[in-house]
């Protein structure tokens, strides 16, 4: 079954470290992304890719880094620079170039900060 | 004037009523328009596109307005599996495809 997997679904870490957010697809798609949602609000992007090797920073970049070496991986690393860590964590994909192609969603990892 | 915005709910309705939401956009050249459901602690997934002649699939009526610059969504008949929140989701033209603004998502309550 073609879909994105995240990995963990929960994670707790200590202020000051830095964790790695594991985001996998096989639908074969160009464009990936990083969301961040907090309780009550809507969806933030913190980064996205259309390639491999290359990425942009969102709405919410500091404090989080990517890399996009493979199609089908897109990691997210929240660093001890970001304040308030403590969210709820999607990624996403699509097949890119077409306007009309909706965004699938993994089923997202809860981060909370100990 | 926020890129998407929508109703800022919470609609608390009875099984059966009939609801409607609706989507603001700011970006006049925006060219396509998703409304996704969330339902809690879960990722969102894709409800409907909208289409601008607008679609219907079962109790579900998407509407969209450019000359307002807004869609809609009806549900019909509702159910008690329809508490959820919804997202509209808009793909603005002039900027990266592949880059969609969500709005802030619109809750609704089915109540027995």
């Amino acid at each position: 079954d073609g879909g994105i997997t995240q990995s963990p679904k929960y994670l707790f870490r200590k202020e000051g470290q830095n964790v790695t957010l594991s985001c996998e697809q096989n639908l074969n798609h160009d464009a990936m992304y990083w969301y961040r949602q907090d309780p009550g609000q809507g969806l933030r992007l913190i980064y996205y890719s259309q390639i491999v090797n290359d990425f942009q920073k969102g709405d919410i970049a500091e404090g989080y880094s990517v890399s996009r070496e493979k199609k089908e991986s897109f990691p997210l690393t929240v660093t001890s620079a970001q304040k308030n860590p403590t969210a709820f964590y999607l990624c996403a994909s699509r097949l890119s170039g077409s306007i009309s192609d909706e965004q699938f969603f993994g089923p997202g990892t809860r981060l909370t900060v100990l | 004037r926020k890129e998407v915005e929508q109703d800022p709910g919470p609609f608390n309705v009875p099984e059966g009523a009939t609801v409607a939401f609706n989507c603001t956009y700011s970006n006049s050249a925006s060219q396509s328009f998703f409304w996704y459901r969330q339902d809690c602690r879960k990722e969102p997934k894709l409800l409907m596109s909208v289409y601008s002649s607008g679609n219907e699939d079962g109790r579900f009526t998407a509407q969209l307005n450019r000359a307002s610059q807004y869609i809609s969504l009806l549900i019909r008949d509702s159910k008690l599996s329809d508490s959820a929140t919804y997202l509209c989701v808009v793909n603005p033209f002039g900027t990266s495809y592949d880059k969609v603004i969500f709005g802030p998502g619109t809750s609704l309550s089915v109540i027995p």
